[in-house]
């Protein structure tokens, strides 16, 4: 079956860059997303790239996908304490009409 | 436009009782998806239904859990009979019928057994 797999803890000091990485099984994944859960949350998405991009920027976030690899990985630029979040992975084979499989999320701590 | 609602946020049970979970997905949406995260895992999927219909329901367990999307109404995630191990968070997405790469998700619903 599908598996993701990632980091569970990531500390960075406020104002420098954090990059959150991502490994996941699927070759037939269209879609991968990364989202945000704040203490007591439901997830917010932050961004999603389609299987065929290597790339896409939205403001501080910058997602890479090496799909060679299966590798994908989030930045986000300029760090501040309201990053301070569980972020997860997730991806989607369209095959399984939105059946997102997610990974166990890492732990973003920013310090000051 | 409100978000998708989930309610309540926090439900607690003796082992044994029932659970309704409710889900109102946001305007103009017809899909709904329910998931279940256990302490310190990600989310897992649970069923998938549009108005009146189960689309997959690969990852409701076989006995006690049920799910429904009625043609008026909220989303009900039911557990009957519930045990320990149903203690988790349990949230609810939508999506519109048009865009389902794009799943929004509700706050959640913390339910714990005694």
């Amino acid at each position: 079956g599908e598996d993701v797999e990632q980091s569970l803890f990531l500390s960075v000091r406020e104002g420098d860059s954090s990059v959150i990485n991502c490994t996941y099984t699927d070759s037939s994944s269209t879609y991968l997303y990364w989202y945000k859960q704040e203490p007591g949350a439901g997830l917010q998405l932050l961004t999603y790239i389609f299987s065929n991009m290597d790339m896409k920027q939205d403001q501080r976030l910058t997602v890479l996908l090496n799909k060679k690899d299966k590798h994908l990985s989030l930045r986000i630029a300029d760090t501040q304490t309201g990053d301070s979040a569980i972020y997860f992975c997730a991806e989607v084979d369209t095959g399984t009409a939105s059946k997102l499989t997610f990974g166990t999320g890492t732990r973003l701590q920013v310090t000051l | 436009n409100a978000g998708v609602m989930q309610n309540p946020r926090h439900l607690v049970r003796r082992r044994g009782q029932e659970a309704r979970l409710r889900c109102s997905p946001m305007k103009g949406h017809s899909h709904v998806y329910w998931y279940r995260q256990l302490p310190e895992e990600g989310l897992k999927f649970m069923v998938y239904l549009q108005k009146e219909n189960i689309i997959d329901e690969s990852g409701m367990p076989k006995e006690r859990f049920s799910a429904e999307f009625p043609k008026e109404g909220p989303s009900i995630l039911r557990i009957q009979q519930v045990v320990r191990g149903d203690s988790a968070a349990y949230f609810c997405a939508s999506s519109p019928w048009d865009s389902t790469e794009k799943l929004f998700f509700g706050s959640g619903t913390q339910l714990s057994v005694l």
